[in-house]
């Protein structure tokens, strides 16, 4: 099967700039995530969508990042004026329900702010 | 609050070199754990998945075991090669709620060398 697919692999931007990061989950997945991976850290949950519905977005600065997942399958994430701190690796990952089952990960867009 | 900690940081061993990367968390009340692979540049590859009902769970090399009541899990790579270098991350998904979020730790860089 295909796997999760992410666009751009790289961007670079200056700050106060927006940007927007797309992500195609596995076919019949009903489960979308986004992470953010700041170097050196490991991954962080940013939003869940079940379907297009949010599950989870409690740790989404929503002052500078939104979120959609349109008919319940691509997602895109944006960041609106981006910030230095925003430089970070943002993973989109998929699962095909909420529960016991393991997540399948893109290779992320790697994001740098200037 | 949960929190994941992966010691050590970082590990260089000679090739065929039996090694152990530990992970331990703060929660016992977790749904699953699960072992990632993440390569330079690339996004994360699961390797093993342990439910918390499970003691441990195996897939060629590599052996992960867990203890929920101690807040402890362990990768065991036998006969390391150099295709192993990579960071390897430990997340659990917390048990209860609607969300089957990841909480990360911060990884292990482990370097195999030839």
């Amino acid at each position: 099967e295909a796997g999760v697919a992410q666009s751009p692999r790289y961007k670079i931007i200056e700050k106060r700039q927006s940007v927007a990061f797309w992500c195609n989950p596995i076919s019949g997945h009903a489960t979308l995530y986004w992470y953010q991976q700041i170097l050196g850290q490991g991954p962080k949950l940013l939003i869940q969508f079940q379907n297009n519905g949010v599950v989870d977005d409690s740790q989404l600065p929503k002052d500078r990042f939104s979120a959609e997942r349109l008919k319940g399958v691509d997602s895109t994430l944006k960041i609106q004026p981006a910030k230095l701190e925003d430089s970070a690796v943002y993973l989109c990952a998929s699962s095909l329900w909420t529960g016991i089952y393991g997540y399948t990960f893109g290779s992320g867009t790697r994001l740098t702010v200037v | 609050k949960q929190e994941v900690t992966q010691i050590p940081a970082a590990l260089s061993v000679p090739e065929g070199e039996n090694l152990v990367l530990n992970c331990s968390f703060t929660d016992s009340a977790i749904y699953n754990l699960q072992w990632f692979r993440q390569d330079p540049g690339k996004g994360l590859t699961s390797l093993l998945l342990i439910q918390s009902s499970q003691r441990e769970q195996t897939s060629g090399r590599l052996n992960a075991s867990l203890d929920k009541s101690s807040g402890r899990s362990t990768l065991y790579i036998a006969a390391s090669q150099p295709g192993d270098s990579a960071t390897y991350l430990c997340a659990v998904s917390p048990a209860g709620g609607a969300t089957n979020k990841l909480i990360f730790g911060t990884g292990t860089l482990l370097a195999v060398q030839p």
